[in-house]
């Protein structure tokens, strides 16, 4: 079975400060971790993926398989950073589904001026 | 607008009757979603489409619930004898096929279902 957990609910931080939001996953085959956003009225979208090695609007996220973990870190938080984060999962190999996603509960960053 | 739209909404409803929901994939896209996402979870998968076919329901998906896609673009969610535990936010998401490797899936703007 795949299973994302968030462990904050809930993230404040103020303008220009460090952010890291936490995800932790369990699956026992490969995974494809991403991270997506929702902010206020609008729909979720992808923000990241750990295969594009990317950094997205100043985010990053590093897959540690020892950890099982992918946090999403940006050195100076921005106000616009203020969303609802949720991290996924998506099983690699045969085994599993390769298409769904599995998503954690999310977490909402505050980014205060 | 040429992203995946979803309609209604939203919808509110009476227990016990039945609800149509709609998903307009981007049209490109020959693979459509539909996840659940309730107060404080993250979206739950639901079922998914590979063309017209219906390949895995999860088990969230009682036998209230049915999905088609029958010309694989546009695909419907029906909801029968509702349900307050129905009530949620209802997306649909799409995205190319592509082997091993996922391409993104673009979520809709989702229905809200409340169901009194």
């Amino acid at each position: 079975a795949q299973r994302v957990t968030q462990p904050e609910k809930l993230l404040s931080v103020f303008k220009g400060a460090p952010v890291e939001l936490k995800c932790n996953y369990s699956y026992s085959g490969s995974p494809e971790l991403f991270w997506y956003v929702q902010y206020s009225r609008q729909r979720l979208q992808l923000l990241l993926r750990h295969i594009s090695r990317e950094s997205i609007k100043g985010f990053t996220a590093d897959l540690n398989k020892g950890e099982t973990s992918f946090h999403l870190k940006k050195p100076f938080a921005q106000e616009e950073d203020s969303a609802m984060y949720y991290c996924a999962l998506r099983a690699l190999n045969s085994g599993g589904s390769n298409y769904k996603l599995t998503f954690g509960k999310g977490t909402l960053l505050t980014v205060n001026p | 607008d040429t992203g995946v739209s979803q309609n209604p909404r939203h919808k509110i409803t009476k227990r016990g009757q039945n609800v149509t929901f709609r998903c307009d994939p981007i049209s490109e896209h020959n693979r459509l979603y539909w996840y659940r996402q309730t107060l404080g979870q993250g979206p739950e998968f639901l079922t998914y489409f590979q063309n017209e076919a219906q390949l895995e329901k999860s088990r969230l998906l009682s036998d209230r619930f049915s999905a088609e896609r029958p010309k694989g673009s546009f695909s419907t969610l029906e909801i029968q004898r509702t349900e307050q535990g129905d009530s949620a936010m209802y997306l649909c998401a799409s995205s190319q096929q592509g082997g091993s490797y996922s391409y993104e899936q673009y979520f809709g703007p989702g229905t809200r279902l409340t169901v009194t």
